[in-house]
Parts: C-alpha cells; sequence; structure tokens
C-alpha cells in the first residue's frame, strides 16, 4: 500500500458529462502529480501541484482542471467527456517534488465513457 | 520534447534464464526511476538511478545508469513467474524541480514457467 488514497475506483459515464476524480496523498507529501493511462497513449503527465499551487502542466486538455485543497488531497475535474477520455487516471505524490525520490502511485481510477 | 524509448516492448522468457531491458531518453538527465506494473495494478517504485555510473540490485533484479549514452538497463537474473509484470523506466529532466515524470510505453514481460 503506498498510502495514496484515490476514490472512486471506476467511473461510468457518459459522453459530454463531468466528472471529478478524488486524491488524497501520502501523509506529509506536499506534491500531488495526476497522469492518465490509456493503451495507445501510455502513461503521460497531466499536472503537478506542490502546497495547494499548480507547479507545472503536461498533456492536460482544455476541458481538464485540477486544484489541490488545504488539506493536500487533490481534485482532477474531467468535463465535456469524451469516448477518447476512458482511461486509467493516477495520482501520485512525493514530499516536495522530484529531487530524487519516487513518486508513490495510488491505486488508480478507471473511467469509462460511454 | 523529451523522448523515452524501451526495447523491446512485449517479452516473453522462460524461468531460468537472464534477459535485460533497454531504456533510451532523448536528454541530458541523471535522474532515472524504474517502476513495475501489475495488471490492473498500481506502479511500484522500483529503483532510483541518480548519477552517471548508479547501479541498484534488488533481488533478482539490477538496474543500471549511463547518463553519457543516455541508456538505463534493468537486467533479470534467472527469471521466476512473479517476476511477469510490466516494467516503466521513467525519465525526470526537470533537474528535480517542478514537472512529472516521462515515462516509457512500458515492456510487458511474460515469465513461462
Amino acid at each position: 500500500d503506498s498510502g495514496v488514497t484515490q476514490t472512486p475506483k471506476h467511473l461510468i459515464t457518459a459522453t459530454g458529462q463531468r466528472v471529478t476524480l478524488r486524491c488524497s496523498p501520502r501523509s506529509g507529501d506536499l506534491s500531488v502529480y495526476w497522469y492518465q493511462q490509456s493503451l495507445d497513449q501510455g502513461l503521460q503527465f497531466l499536472i503537478q501541484y506542490y502546497n495547494g499551487e499548480e507547479r507545472a502542466k503536461g498533456n492536460i486538455l482544455e476541458r481538464f482542471s485540477a486544484q489541490q485543497f488545504p488539506d493536500l488531497h487533490s481534485e482532477l475535474n474531467l468535463s465535456s467527456l469524451e469516448l477518447g477520455d476512458s482511461a486509467l487516471y493516477f495520482c501520485a505524490s512525493s514530499v516536495l517534488g522530484l529531487q530524487g525520490s519516487p513518486l508513490h502511485f495510488g491505486n488508480g481510477t478507471r473511467l469509462t465513457v460511454t | 520534447e523529451l523522448k523515452v524509448e524501451q526495447n523491446p516492448l512485449f517479452l516473453s522468457m522462460q524461468e531460468g534464464k537472464n534477459y535485460t531491458i533497454y531504456c533510451n531518453y532523448s536528454t541530458t538527465s541523471d535522474r532515472l526511476y524504474w517502476y513495475r506494473q501489475d495488471p490492473g495494478k498500481s506502479l511500484e517504485s522500483l529503483f532510483v538511478l541518480l548519477s552517471n555510473g548508479a547501479v541498484k540490485q534488488e533481488g533478482r533484479l539490477m538496474a543500471s545508469l549511463d547518463t553519457k549514452a543516455r541508456l538505463s538497463t534493468l537486467h533479470i537474473t534467472a527469471a521466476v513467474h512473479d517476476l511477469s509484470a510490466t516494467y516503466f523506466c521513467a525519465v525526470d529532466s526537470s533537474g528535480g524541480g517542478a514537472d512529472g515524470l516521462t515515462f516509457g510505453k512500458g515492456t510487458h514481460l511474460i515469465i513461462q514457467p
């Protein structure tokens, strides 16, 4: 168990809808990262937050947004969903940034858009 | 744009054999990570390599880093079935600052008894 908690585990929704994925980092970790894993694109970095502030953006679509709250949990909001958004979404955390420490991954949220 | 390429992408081998997975990357970096993922599961950190020439070993797995060649290897010695999984390498090109890791596509390893 990595200590990173993601909810829900599974999510099935229709095209055009909006969903929110939630992540609680390991105790003491200030950085939260979101990744998308799909068969065709592999693991894609979406966005990083550090202590409530956005630190880096990767291949995140404009329809997607995220935030990190004062208690350090994070939410990833996906809107106007398309079939191609179906994927496994991982949250990961680390104490600070990368700085030589591995990211600790949660168990992921599997999103299915129908 | 940083590119991370793993070779091979699929590998089927027999128990007791040795094999090496290669990870090439396209930009200067001295921070490389190896992860393992079982089907439908999360990613588990295996090794963190932080300098040229770094070598780390855990059980039947050994990872090394050559930053000049921009190459890391994951060597499997006397493979056992429990090592069947997908192995990812990932590179940090940010110098430890704000950025996400860039992952390779993964090597799907099947070890046959």
